[in-house]
């Protein structure tokens, strides 16, 4: 999961499993929550979306899971696959804010 | 490919140089970003423009001017850099401040300043 912290987490999965990637938040007004890949030598590439008045979205081979309770956000990839070895950021935006506030990444590594 | 282009790719520069990073945008938005990337950190904001007028300045340092001459352009005027400024610098878009919709980055320009 991500954490505050000068080291990477990072998570390493075999090709063809299920990888979950977690991000812990603090804001309870946070209302919009999104999922960003980033490849090496490359910009933050969006993923998927939700917003607070929803607890799952499912996308291309990707499910995000929101649990306000604890301040969780989750993001599944199904049958991961080489190409889905990045790091991985969550962000967050409460609706009176005006920026996106960024978790500290995880590296997603898939051994084959 | 992104829908949001960045230019040059890499950049290196001398502490006495003066040089400018380009972003342009063909989506129709009106929010447009510059953030700084460190190795191995996550993006932070530093400019927000919306509707071609500067938003939001993180309090970062002069030697650094953003510009935006029109809606789908942005530009980063660098002026007597820091090696500690070398880094990934990231343009971004979204459709307007503050909805809650994704930003759009580019690959940003790997700048190092020697």
């Amino acid at each position: 999961g991500e954490s505050v912290g000068l080291h990477l987490p990072t998570l390493s999965v075999q090709e063809g499993d299920n990888s979950i990637i977690n991000c812990a938040y603090s804001n309870s007004a946070s209302d919009y929550f999104i999922w960003y890949k980033q490849e090496s030598g490359k910009g933050p590439q969006f993923i998927i979306d939700i917003r607070s008045n929803m607890d799952k979205r499912q996308g291309q081979r990707v499910t995000v899971l929101l649990n306000k309770t604890v301040k969780h956000l989750s993001l599944q990839i199904a049958a991961t696959q080489p190409g889905d070895s990045a790091v991985y950021f969550c962000a967050e935006k409460s609706g009176s804010a005006r920026q996106l506030t960024f978790g500290s990444g995880t590296q997603l590594t898939v051994l084959p | 490919d992104t829908e949001v282009t960045q230019t040059p790719k890499h950049l290196v520069m001398g502490m006495t140089n003066k040089k400018s990073l380009k972003c342009e945008q063909h989506m129709g938005h009106r929010a447009m970003y510059w953030y700084k990337q460190k190795a191995k950190k996550p993006p932070e904001l530093m400019f927000v423009y919306s509707y071609e007028k500067l938003s939001i300045n993180e309090s970062v340092p002069s030697r650094f001017s953003p510009e935006c001459p029109n809606s789908s352009l942005l530009n980063l005027h660098l002026h007597a850099l820091q090696p500690e400024d070398s880094a990934l610098y990231l343009c971004a878009s979204s459709q307007v401040v503050f909805l809650n919709s994704p930003l759009h980055f580019g690959n940003g320009t790997r700048l190092t300043v020697t």
